[in-house]
């Protein structure tokens, strides 16, 4: 049973690249998140999707985009990387009813911006 | 506005002592409370929640949390800490105001359980 998976790792990007990480899950769930995880600030969301076809913004949007085409996939776009964007983001997802349900997390993809 | 705070940004204790991490948490209306657990170069991993019914939940790896409706808080504790345990806990409040979709972390507690 994977549960969330992310892809990639790892990457380093220079500045104005852009990039796509990609979240799968294989528990049929409806909810799916992306956070960044930065020192002493917990978790951040950017943005979140409440099924297939919708997203929303989360806490931090600014820079990202993302996408929701198939229920079990969620893609964090990054259009012009910036050095602000060196992080470690996390995927996750959850069931429902949401507000009772606990989240899954995949193991993270950690991003350096040059 | 909820929101959980984690007041410790570190807690050090001795293996085979009894360990606490603080959370405090600000909603309106009955709260849906988290821990959550992250071991290093990992993501997060569910501990134990509380929705509603006895203040004392019990959760994985022998962890519980006490839900205090007058203070406001949601502590973990383990009766007898391993050094296994050491990890990044986060404490976490489910969003109920816009729909219960998001969940607010708070900033996290390093422990750190010396043998």
């Amino acid at each position: 049973n994977a549960g969330v998976t992310q892809t990639p790792k790892f990457r380093v990007l220079k500045t104005g690249q852009s990039m796509t990480l990609l979240c799968a899950q294989d528990m049929n769930h409806e909810y799916m998140y992306w956070y960044r995880q930065d020192p002493g600030m917990g978790l951040r969301l950017i943005h979140y999707s409440v099924g297939e076809g919708t997203t929303a913004k989360g806490e931090v949007p600014d820079g990202y985009n993302v996408s929701r085409l198939k229920k079990q996939n969620f893609l964090l776009g990054l259009e012009s990387a910036a050095p602000s964007q060196t992080s470690v983001y996390f995927c996750a997802s959850s069931g429902t009813p949401v507000a009772k349900n606990i989240q899954y997390f995949g193991a993270g993809t950690r991003l350096s911006v040059l | 506005a909820q929101s959980v705070a984690q007041p410790e940004d570190q807690v050090n204790v001795a293996e085979g002592n009894p360990l606490t991490v603080k959370c405090t948490y600000s909603v309106s209306g009955n709260p849906y409370l988290f821990w959550y657990v992250q071991y290093p170069n990992r993501g997060l991993q569910f501990l134990l929640k509380y929705i509603t019914g006895d203040n004392l939940v019990k959760g994985s790896y022998g962890f519980e949390a006490e839900f205090n409706k007058s203070q406001t808080s949601f502590h973990l504790k383990k009766p007898s800490a391993l050094v296994s345990d050491s990890a990044l806990y986060f404490c976490a409040v489910r969003d109920i105001e816009t729909g219960g979709f998001k969940t607010i972390f708070g900033a996290g507690t390093r422990l750190f359980v010396k043998a």
